[in-house]
């Protein structure tokens, strides 16, 4: 059965703070680890990993994946109070239907992020 | 605009009833997906649908149902069967992985549904 963990499961800061958001998984068939920010409703993808090693960013944000240790963390830099939010990390599981991936996704339980002023 | 629409936003259920939660998507998206959210856990996977007319049960199908008659259109229904429905709904899609590479699922909006 495929596994996510996230740590820690809530973070309470203030503006300026840099955070770090830890998911370790588990997974028979990994193809992508990916995360998503949720704040009212829909969550919102931000970045999809599928190599080790190779840092993704976006402005405040980034993320790395390490495949050996079967790990992801997402940073998140100069917080601010629109940062606070739950973030979702989830795992995608190759299952192929002819040519096409249309993988499954495992979620962690999320970590939720307060920013204070 | 693309996008993907859930309907309604909230629902309520009386005991006994089964209740259907709407999602629809105008991305061209061939797999559609729905989860469920609970306070303090991730989502869950109950159904997903990889073309139409064809769909597999998740982690947590029982005392749900889908259909897939149309490629933009993914209703799922919550029946009697599912004695704690309480829990915020999240549809999903995404295209293939094809030419573009691995792609994303996005989400729409979500339905609220609680029990009367």
């Amino acid at each position: 059965e495929d596994k996510v963990v996230q740590s820690p499961l809530s973070l309470v800061v203030h503006e300026g703070d840099t955070v770090t958001l830890n998911c370790s998984y588990e997974v028979t068939n990994f193809r992508s680890l990916l995360w998503y920010k949720q704040e009212k409703k829909a969550p919102t993808f931000l970045f999809m990993l599928t190599s080790s090693g190779i840092e993704k960013k976006s402005g405040r944000l980034s993320s790395i994946l390490d495949k050996k240790e079967l790990f992801s963390i997402l940073n998140i830099t100069a917080t601010q109070t629109g940062d606070s939010a739950v973030y979702l990390c989830a795992v995608e599981n190759a299952e192929r239907a002819g040519g096409t991936s249309y993988g499954k996704l495992t979620f962690g339980q999320g970590t939720i992020l307060t920013v204070h002023p | 605009d693309g996008g993907i629409t859930q309907s309604p936003k909230y629902l309520f259920r009386k005991e006994g009833q089964n209740v259907t939660l709407s999602c629809e998507q105008n991305l061209n998206h061939d797999a559609m997906y729905w989860y469920r959210q609970d306070p303090g856990q991730g989502l869950r996977l109950i159904y997903y649908s990889q073309i139409v007319n064809d769909f597999q049960k998740g982690d947590i199908a029982e005392g749900y149902s889908v259909s897939r008659e149309k490629k933009e259109s993914f209703p799922l229904t919550v029946t009697s069967a599912q004695k704690n429905p309480t829990a915020f709904y999240l549809c999903a899609s995404r295209t293939g992985t094809t030419v573009l590479g691995n792609q994303p699922q996005h989400f729409g909006d979500g339905t609220r549904l609680s029990i009367l």
